[in-house]
């Protein structure tokens, strides 16, 4: 059965660092991976997705996931965090190979940012 | 950029009472689905569906809940007889394949 770990509840980090947003998952096939973003009162948007082609997965608004098989990790990653980017990010697994349309979801990460 | 719509925004209730959550889903997509997030909770699967049927259902979707695309344009979610319990948000999303869907920006029950 798959499931996602999302290591840190909240993230906090200043204007202009480096965001780092920590996800492991467990998957008995092949997964797809995503992360989705959700704004205060606004819907779940999806930000990346990973399906088996490069490891290293380009998103909106600057952010990049690398796949990691070995270490079962798909951490979000950002060179310069921006005040705009503060919200609460799911990382998400879903079975490709299943007929089982399910997207399983993290518990979330809240990423504060500081002036 | 076309997205996917939901009504009400907040649904407050008495329990034992119906309720219907309607979303409108993107034009062109054929997989439609429900999700709901209990306050501190994860994001859990409800339902999906395709081809005017569903195709998969979690062990919440018992027989209170219900969906329906009753014109080709919206699809609905019914709880039948709302719990205290269901008090949740309530994301509908729809996708072109079965991947990576778009979501609403989803609907608050409030059970009272």
């Amino acid at each position: 059965a798959q499931s996602v770990t999302q290591l840190d509840s909240h993230v906090s980090v200043s204007e202009g660092t480096p965001v780092l947003l920590r996800c492991n998952y467990s998957s008995s096939y092949s997964p797809s991976l995503f992360w989705y973003v959700q704004h205060p009162n606004k819907g779940l948007q999806l930000l990346l997705k990973y399906t088996s082609a490069a490891t290293l997965v380009k998103g909106i608004n600057g952010f990049e996931a690398e796949f990691k098989k070995s270490e079962t990790s798909f951490h979000l990653t950002k060179p310069s965090a921006h005040m705009s980017d503060a919200a609460e990010y799911f990382c998400v697994v879903s079975d490709q190979y299943s007929s089982n349309y399910q997207l399983i979801w993290g518990a979330g990460t809240k990423l504060i940012i500081k002036p | 950029e076309p997205e996917v719509t939901q009504t009400p925004s907040h649904q407050v209730t008495q329990m034992g009472q119906e309720v219907i959550l309607r979303c409108v889903p993107i034009s062109n997509h054929l997989y439609f689905y429900w999700y709901r997030q209990i306050l501190g909770q994860k994001v859990e699967f409800l339902v999906s569906f395709y081809n005017n049927e569903i195709s998969e259902k979690s062990e919440i979707f018992d027989d209170q809940f219900s969906v329906e695309r009753p014109d080709g344009s919206n699809f609905t979610l019914k709880i039948r007889s709302t719990k205290l319990e269901d008090s949740a948000m309530y994301f509908c999303a729809s996708s072109v394949v079965a991947t990576s869907p778009f979501f609403g920006p989803g609907t608050r029950l409030t059970v009272l």
